[in-house]
């Protein structure tokens, strides 16, 4: 069975920082897919980014970005210039061959003026 | 489109209660499930559905039973709802893997259930 952990529960920044959250997980499969969700106040989850396990290459979404090492099966997301409104808890979530979802238990970020 | 939609928004219950939770999406996907988010535990899979006429058991089913006799909805069921089942409920859905190349799951708004 897969596992995602993310070991930091609450995390804070100041406003046009830079901070990364972490997120490790465990898998026998080579072919994969990592998310990571926000979820703000409103409860909503929005997808941030994602990754796919076959492409070396790190995603990036505008402010957002990941780093993302394979071997040692870590998927950890940057955020850039860090904005009031990314204020919000932060889901890693993996997905492999059996299409469900498994996430991590979350970081809250709190980006403070 | 609506997305992925959820009736109802919010509800209380007393133990011993039934009732539904109705999961609705415009987007033609396959699959669709259910998870439940209780504080510190992130989401958890509760059940599941391939396809129109299937469902399986996710990570916590039991309480819990799910039906799929439409494309675009997937029912939730508490027979006899217990204080233990308060917790934030929410729907996704994703179309079939390697159509969309990435797996990415919609979430409905969430429900939000008290049991008394």
């Amino acid at each position: 069975a897969q596992t995602v952990t993310q070991s930091q529960p609450e995390m804070s920044v100041q406003e046009a920082e830079t901070v990364t959250l972490s997120c490790t997980y465990d898998t026998s499969e080579s072919n994969y897919y990592l998310f990571w969700y926000k979820q703000p106040p409103s409860r909503q989850m929005i997808l941030v980014i994602r990754q796919e396990a076959y492409k070396q290459q790190n995603a990036t979404e505008n402010r957002f970005s990941v780093n993302f090492q394979k071997a040692a099966k870590s998927f950890s997301l940057k955020i850039s210039d860090s904005q009031l409104g990314d204020t919000a808890m932060y889901f890693c979530a993996f997905t492999g061959s059996n299409y469900k979802l498994t996430f991590g238990k979350g970081t809250l970020l709190t980006v403070n003026p | 489109n609506a997305g992925v939609t959820q009736t109802p928004k919010f509800r209380v219950l007393k133990t011993g209660q039934s009732m539904t939770l109705l999961c609705a999406q415009d987007m033609n996907h396959e699959y669709m499930y259910w998870y439940r988010q209780d504080p510190g535990m992130g989401l958890r899979l509760i059940h599941y559905s391939v396809g129109e006429g299937t469902t399986a058991k996710g990570e916590v089913p039991d309480g819990y039973n799910v039906s799929r006799l439409k494309k675009q909805n997937f029912l939730l069921g508490l027979e006899s709802a217990a204080p233990s089942q308060t917790s934030v409920y929410f729907c996704a859905s994703c179309d079939l893997p390697g159509l969309a190349g990435d797996n990415e799951q919609f979430f409905g708004p969430g429900t939000r259930l008290t049991v008394l």
